[in-house]
Order: C-alpha cells, then structure tokens, then sequence
C-alpha cells in the first residue's frame, strides 16, 4: 500500500532557531514528491517540488532534501520565524497517474 | 482568476440538510479534484475531474456526496442529508494537465454539520 509517513507529528521551537521535519514514502513508481505549507483555515501552498533525479531544491529559507534509494526527504527551516508556525504536508505523486499520496503533516509552532 | 477560488469559505448547516460546495479553478486547467481534511487528519482524496473523461468518482465516501464539473470550469460538490462526521474542511485544487504542472489548492470551505 502506497503511504506517506511524517515525523515528527508536532514540533515546537524558538524563533530564529532551526528544524528539519521528516518524510518517508513507500510510494512507487514515484514521480514527484512536494512540500506543502499550510497556515490554520487555509488551503496548502507549495513550497518545493523534486522529482527523483533531484537531490536538493530551496526556497529562500526552506530547504527540501530527498534520497529516492531510501524513499526520504526532509525539509529543513533556517532560522525560523513566527510565521513559519503552520502545517507542513508532504504529497508524493505516483508516477504516470494523477495519484497524489498525501502524509498527515507537522505541525510546527515557532514561539517568540 | 488569480488562483483557486472556493465558496462559502464556511458553512454551517443543520444535521440532515443538503450542503452544495462551489470551486472555481485555476482558467485554463483541465484537472480538478477535491479533497477532504478532518480534523488532526491528512487530505483524503474524494472526486477526480480530468478534461471531458468521466470523472474518478473512487473516493466518495458514501452515495450523499456527488460532484459535477459544468463546462469543464466551474465545479460542484453536494452533500444530501449531512451528518456530523462530514463537518470537515473541503479543498479543491486544479492542475494544468494530468500529471499535476501548476497543481493549485483553494482556501477550503469550512463545513461544520449541527
């Protein structure tokens, strides 16, 4: 069974520290794996996409690793803002169909 | 427009009631789904539309939900007779194509059943 697991569930850290939030996958054939942010109320926002010939890909402070021998990714948050406290969804995508697997998400809480 | 629109970003309606949720994707895309997020849950997938295919209906959790898509634009998801476990937070998204170029979520619709 495809599936998408995240760790850690929830995560709470000091603003301007750093932190890196898990993926694992078992998704295959795998196209595409994305990290999405989600603020309370409202829809997901991409942050990266990688397919599997891809190793790193940044967006400003966000960074987005992703082993596809292992089926991991991490993204990882460089000092960490208040507005960075949101859900953080990992979606892998199944390739050739228009399936996307999604994890339950991080919940992160930056505190001032 | 813009991005993906969704209406009424919340509802709240009595137990037994019939609930339509509205999505307006991205002009131009040709992929619509729609997705449904419980609380403290992931995104569960629910209806899929792709260009003038039948629709992939497999995530319809029971035979009160149905969706349209009229003129491959503007989509519609309607609940019958709601009950409390479908209080939950409705997303539609939209992609260019099928295999998921510019995939898109809405704001949701926030549907609480009472």
């Amino acid at each position: 069974k495809n599936q998408v697991e995240q760790s850690p569930q929830s995560l709470i850290i000091l603003e301007g520290k750093n932190c890196t939030l898990q993926c694992n996958y078992t998704v295959s054939p795998f196209s595409n794996l994305r990290w999405y942010k989600q603020d309370t109320g409202r829809g997901p926002v991409s942050l990266t996409i990688m397919t599997f010939s891809e190793n790193t890909k940044s967006n400003g402070r966000y960074t987005a690793t992703l082993d596809a021998d292992t089926k991991q990714s991490s993204l990882h948050i460089t000092a960490s803002q208040l507005s960075d406290s949101a859900s953080y969804i990992c979606v892998v995508s199944d390739s050739g169909t228009y399936k996307y697997i999604f994890g339950t998400g991080t919940r992160l809480k930056v505190l001032a | 427009g813009a991005g993906v629109s969704q209406s009424p970003s919340n509802k709240v309606t009595e137990k037994g009631k019939d609930v339509e949720l509205r999505c307006d994707p991205i002009s131009g895309h040709t992929a619509l789904y729609w997705y449904r997020q419980s609380l403290g849950q992931g995104l569960e997938f629910l209806i899929y539309f792709q260009g003038n295919s039948a629709p992939d209906k497999s995530g319809l959790p029971s035979d009160r939900f149905s969706a349209e898509r009229t003129g491959g634009s503007v989509s519609t998801l309607t609940i019958q007779r709601t009950q409390q476990e479908d209080s939950a937070v409705y997303l539609c998204a939209s992609s260019l194509t099928a295999t998921g170029y510019g995939y898109t979520f809405g704001s949701g619709t926030r549907l609480t059943v009472v």
